[in-house]
């Protein structure tokens, strides 16, 4: 099968620095992605990661290990405007389609 | 460079009616994938469609279809509708085949069925 799991919550304070854990079960993975969906929004791309290691985006940084089927997105600096759900999605192949977790609700508190 | 737009926004069908959802890709996007969101099940992959031929499939019964014209904007249509249709219907662009890591949703479609 395939499948992604990730938290269904996560809660910080504004300024301080957030992880959200995705760790994938699917076959024929090619990378992770991660997009953001703030309430009553559409999703919006936020980074991705072929190989393994840290790819950096201003205040969004995302790591993926292929060894561990894992990978996370770090969020710095946090800021109220953040509040929203992060999903992580397995690129299956390229030219594959993209497979969604369930989705992590942040919210960030003043 | 416009972004994706879909129509209609909202719609309230009855059971076992059936609906046609529209979608018109950024320009020059010549992928089209479709999703449903439902607060239970996340973004669940429909169908994506590339140069008007349907290249991925997921895991919705037949009752769930779709298209896409020359100039790359696609339909999607749901027949006899359950209750259980009822959902965020939210379709992505991107340039190249099989929609890739980086894809623009619309807005979405909300269908809430009676």
């Amino acid at each position: 099968g395939q499948s992604l799991e990730q938290p269904s919550e996560v809660t910080a304070v504004e300024g301080a620095i957030v992880q959200i854990n995705c760790t994938y079960q699917t076959s024929g993975f090619y990378g992770l992605s991660w997009y953001q969906q703030h309430d009553g929004g559409a999703p919006t791309f936020l980074s991705y990661n072929a190989l393994d290691g840290l790819e950096e985006t201003g205040r969004f940084s995302s790591f993926l290990s292929r060894s561990d089927s894992y990978g996370y997105l770090l969020l710095q600096e946090l800021q109220m405007k953040d509040s929203a759900s992060y999903f992580c999605a397995a690129l299956k192949e390229q030219g594959g389609k993209l497979i969604f977790g369930q989705g992590t609700e942040l919210s960030v508190k003043p | 460079k416009a972004g994706v737009t879909q129509t209609p926004r909202y719609l309230i069908k009855t059971r076992g009616q059936q609906v046609t959802l529209s979608c018109s890709p950024i320009s020059g996007h010549r992928s089209v994938s479709w999703y449903q969101q439902t607060p239970g099940q996340g973004l669940q992959f429909l169908f994506e469609y590339f140069s008007e031929t349907q290249r991925n499939k997921g895991n919705f019964p037949g009752r769930f279809s779709g298209r896409q014209f020359s100039n790359s904007r696609s339909e999607m249509n749901v027949s006899t509708l359950e209750l259980g249709d009822s959902a965020l219907y939210l379709c992505a662009s991107s340039l190249g085949q099989g929609g890739g890591y980086e894809q623009y949703f619309g807005p979405g479609t909300r269908l809430t069925v009676t």
